[in-house]
């Protein structure tokens, strides 16, 4: 079993439609997590930062974590054709070194 | 702020030849810095991690006599893939972690390697 599962879709949405992206893990050891937009041929690019269980919102996105189910989501309201990426859920073990643990992604099309 | 560079960004290399990639953290210094690669349709995978000042750290399987990575500076980072071989053809991306104790990672935009 992998230590961090994402559907890896593709996943195809009407422009301005809410989109919903997750994460799940096992190790308990993760505290701080990620989610990465990539472009195609592009680095990853850093959306939002969270360390604790709750929501933190920046502009049209918000990211959730709930450590007692060991679960993350993404959401992306009133979503535009520019949002279409993949976007990739990250976690930290701080007694790893800062190593992040990748899911594998999720391919995200957003329909004008 | 936060932005990272990669030099170059695309590079076609013959096979047996050698192959340097750099990574620069432009507007912060970075205690760390990491070499990941990734396939096409696929995350990216961890290869090593690089410290200023000290030997990197290789992932389980990554052959450090092939991807020889110098941290000289807090801006800089070189990989470089000796006598490359088709199978090493990937998107190689570096991350850096800011001098602030914290553990965001800036990547770069990536280097496309085609060996023939």
């Amino acid at each position: 079993q992998k230590e961090v599962e994402q559907d890896p879709g593709p996943l195809s949405v009407p422009e301005g439609a809410i989109v919903s992206l997750n994460c799940t893990y096992s190790n308990s050891a993760f505290q701080y997590f990620m989610w990465y937009r990539q472009y195609s041929r592009k680095g990853p690019e850093l959306l939002m930062y969270t360390y604790s269980s709750g929501n933190k919102e920046d502009g049209r996105f918000t990211a959730q974590v709930d450590k007692s189910s060991k679960y993350i989501s993404l959401f992306i309201r009133d979503s535009q054709p520019s949002d279409s990426a993949t976007y990739l859920c990250a976690m930290i073990n701080p007694t790893e070194g800062g190593k992040l643990i990748f899911g594998q992604g999720t391919e995200l099309s957003v329909k004008p | 702020g936060a932005v990272v560079s990669q030099h170059p960004s695309r590079v076609i290399c013959k096979s047996g030849t050698s192959v340097k990639i750099e990574c620069r953290s432009l507007d912060f210094q970075a205690t760390t810095m990491f070499w990941y690669r990734q396939f096409p349709k696929q995350s990216l995978m961890l290869m090593a991690t690089s410290n200023e000042g000290s030997k990197a750290t290789y992932e389980q399987g990554v052959e450090k006599d092939k991807f020889l990575i110098n941290h000289a500076s807090l801006t800089l980072s070189t990989l470089t893939v000796t006598s490359a071989h088709p199978e090493d053809s990937s998107f190689y991306i570096c991350s850096a972690v800011p001098f602030r104790g914290i553990y965001e990672q800036y990547f770069g935009p990536g280097t496309r390697l085609t060996v023939t």
